[in-house]
């Protein structure tokens, strides 16, 4: 159980141009989902915590403009990073936490983004 | 915030070998502590976690240790196998209310076991 999808695994795209990742929790209900980016041997560096039916907060540092979440639904968080930069290429990761007391987080696989 | 040190940064053992790996943090509110295993190009997988009424927790070749007053938990791999090889990342949550459990990771460890 709690298992955690992200499409797509893999996106080439162009700058400018704008991309939506997909985060689902496939057999479980999340109530909050995190998105964290991580750069070549680099730890992971939460980008937003997103909660079900409200506005994301942005972690200090992080343009919320540019990087769009949204969680329409108690299982899809979706990640848009808007008018892409070859600066924007990383490695785009989501969690998802189930309701009630406790704090584990379930991770995505995880979307390779190439911004050319 | 929250701040969370690993070390070693990098760490190589022969098959069969133990390996360590630690991590302090700065919160007292912390009461949640996982440890994760990265793979090249995968997200992270949950392997252990503690709890902060709990001083050592064991799963087979892996166990965990916390010690409150100095802020510290440690990651313990006994009879290390090829398949260990990774990246290990610890990380620290304060619960919920505004933060709503984040967590905050460790630099990693790059574990390598030679056969």
């Amino acid at each position: 159980g709690a298992v955690v999808s992200q499409h797509p695994s893999r996106v080439i795209c162009k700058s400018g141009t704008s991309v939506k990742i997909e985060c689902r929790s496939l057999d479980f209900q999340a109530t909050t989902m995190f998105w964290y980016r991580q750069f070549p041997k680099q730890s992971l560096m939460l980008m937003a915590t997103s909660n079900e039916g409200s506005k994301a907060t942005y972690e200090q540092g992080v343009e919320k403009d540019k990087f769009l979440i949204n969680h329409a639904s108690l299982t899809l968080s979706t990640l848009t990073v808007t008018s892409a930069h070859p600066e924007d290429s990383s490695f785009y990761i989501c969690s998802a936490r189930t309701q009630g007391a406790s704090n584990e987080q379930f991770f995505g696989p995880g979307t390779r983004l190439t911004v050319l | 915030g929250e701040n969370v040190e690993q070390h070693p940064s990098t760490l190589s053992v022969q098959e069969g070998d133990s390996a360590v790996i630690k991590c302090t943090y700065s919160d007292s509110a912390s009461n949640y502590f996982p440890w994760y295993k990265q793979e090249l190009g995968k997200g992270p997988q949950l392997i252990i976690d503690i709890r902060s009424n709990v001083g050592e927790k064991k799963d087979q070749r892996i166990a965990v240790t916390l010690n409150k007053t100095a802020k510290h938990f440690s990651l313990h791999i006994t009879e290390t196998q090829p398949e260990d090889s990774a990246v290990y990342f610890c990380a620290a949550s304060s619960g919920g209310g505004t933060s709503y459990g984040k967590l905050t990771f460790g630099q990693g460890t790059i574990l390598t076991v030679h056969p």
